[in-house]
């Protein structure tokens, strides 16, 4: 089955700077990897999505690239805002009978 | 528009146990996953429906797990008997159609004593 890895488990940033989590997968047939955003008691909430005919989507201050050949993907959030302090989780899935494979998640803490 | 509703939000028992969680997914959404979260495994998908039928149940951990979706609008993970160890939150989430963009609910918390 699928195994997804994701790094850093803990990322600390400057108000304003950019952050880049990092996840890498194992099943080449896999074609669709979202991004989810969860907060303290909340369940995960989709941020961003990508499909493997796209190599990079933008949305505002969130992006998400795509390297299939390596196998990896990873988020990009710039000018960091205290409100986007959360745990992130990246999820890869073949789009078929299997559902989504989780990475175990990074803590983003937005410094002020 | 109300969102995917779980209940109870929290459930305390003792071991031994029959724990019944509770999903009402989105209105129009015909796929039905139930996670579980842990600190130790992170999230784990158990168990996921489409149009009421099971499709992939692989992660439900042993036959104290049964889920239901007698229904489009309803589905129910049951734990008989409950140990210490299914203490996690659990996870309900939706989607229109298969597992992409899936809209999670806000969890049951559940503490086996």
């Amino acid at each position: 089955g699928e195994n997804v890895e994701q790094h850093p488990s803990t990322l600390s940033v400057q108000e304003g700077d950019s952050a880049v989590i990092k996840c890498t997968y194992s099943d080449s047939a896999s074609n669709y990897f979202p991004w989810y955003k969860q907060e303290l008691g909340k369940g995960p909430q989709l941020i961003i999505d990508i499909r493997s005919n796209v190599g990079e989507k933008k949305d505002q201050r969130i992006a998400v690239t795509l390297n299939k050949t390596a196998k990896h993907f990873s988020l990009h959030i710039t000018e960091t805002q205290p409100e986007d302090s959360a745990v992130y989780f990246c999820a890869a899935s073949d789009s078929r009978a299997d559902g989504l494979t989780f990475g175990k998640g990074t803590h983003l803490i937005i410094q002020p | 528009d109300a969102g995917v509703i779980q209940s109870p939000r929290h459930e305390v028992t003792e071991m031994g146990q029959e724990v019944t969680l509770r999903c009402k997914p989105i209105s129009g959404h015909n796929s039905l996953f139930w996670y579980r979260q842990t600190m130790m495994r992170g999230l784990e998908l158990l168990i996921y429906f489409n149009n009421n039928v099971p499709i992939d149940d692989s992660g439900m951990p042993e036959d104290r797990f049964s889920a239901k979706m007698p229904n489009a609008s309803f589905s129910t993970l049951k734990i008989q008997p409950s140990e210490p160890r299914d203490s996690a939150v659990y996870f309900c989430a939706s989607s229109l159609q298969g597992v992409e963009t899936q809209y999670f609910g806000p969890g049951t918390r559940l503490l086996v004593l």
